[in-house]
């Protein structure tokens, strides 16, 4: 399988807890998205790397969350401190630089919920 | 600032029906727009995009949609709707230049009957 991976699929856990989400995106595509979407909603963009550099970040990405892409391939999501209304589905996606090549390709998204 | 609307929560249709899902969008520049479908519990499947060129575009499952400068819309529709169609669907849109985030709109459910 080439597409958009993420682990875990679920994950449950406790209010005040750390959690951590990885995305690993199709080979060769150098830009990499993270969004989330909680029910009834579309998805709202998080952040934006292109290899290993953070160039867009939403102001719905407090100081409680974090991404990092140190080798440009894999990304990381950390939500620090987690709250119930962090409890949302988070989805990576990744493209490609190449002019015309625009489609952000998804993966199944990691379903986070906070007690 | 950019943004998407999709004035109907909900589209019912009878199998063998055309289809059309509705799509607005706000943007100062020329847009990309983008159709997705999400099937439960699962991730976002593309459907087809706008970038440049042809207003008519075609994708993936025989959908299409229309770009219309003058209407800002950008309608997915499709000649005969299988009950397989049965998803949510994502409109989208991002400027051509500057920032690459999507701005997505609320997402319309189709329901197809037999």
């Amino acid at each position: 399988d080439t597409g958009v991976s993420q682990d875990p699929r679920h994950k449950i856990t406790k209010r005040g807890q750390n959690v951590t989400f990885r995305c690993d995106p199709i080979s060769e595509h150098n830009r990499l998205y993270w969004y989330r979407q909680t029910l009834g909603q579309g998805p709202e963009f998080l952040t934006y790397f292109q290899n290993e550099a953070q160039l867009e970040k939403s102001r719905l990405l407090s100081d409680r969350f974090s991404a990092e892409r140190p080798k440009g391939s894999f990304s990381t999501l950390e939500i620090q401190r987690t709250e119930q209304g962090d409890s949302a589905m988070y989805l990576c996606a990744s493209s490609s630089a190449r002019w015309g090549q625009e489609t952000q390709y998804f993966g199944p998204g990691t379903r986070l919920l906070v007690l | 600032a950019q943004s998407v609307a999709q004035p109907e929560d909900q589209v019912n249709v009878a199998e063998g029906n055309p289809l059309t899902v509705k799509c607005t969008y706000s943007v100062s520049g020329n847009p990309y727009l983008f159709w997705y479908v999400q099937y439960p519990n699962r991730g976002l499947q593309f459907l087809l995009k706008y970038i440049t060129g042809d207003n008519l575009v075609k994708g993936s499952y025989g959908f299409e949609a229309e770009f219309n400068k003058s209407q800002t819309s950008f309608h997915l529709k499709k000649p005969s709707a299988l009950v397989s169609d049965s998803a949510l669907y994502f409109c989208a849109v991002r400027l051509d230049t500057g920032r690459r985030a999507l701005t997505f709109g609320s997402g319309t459910r189709l329901q197809v009957q037999p």
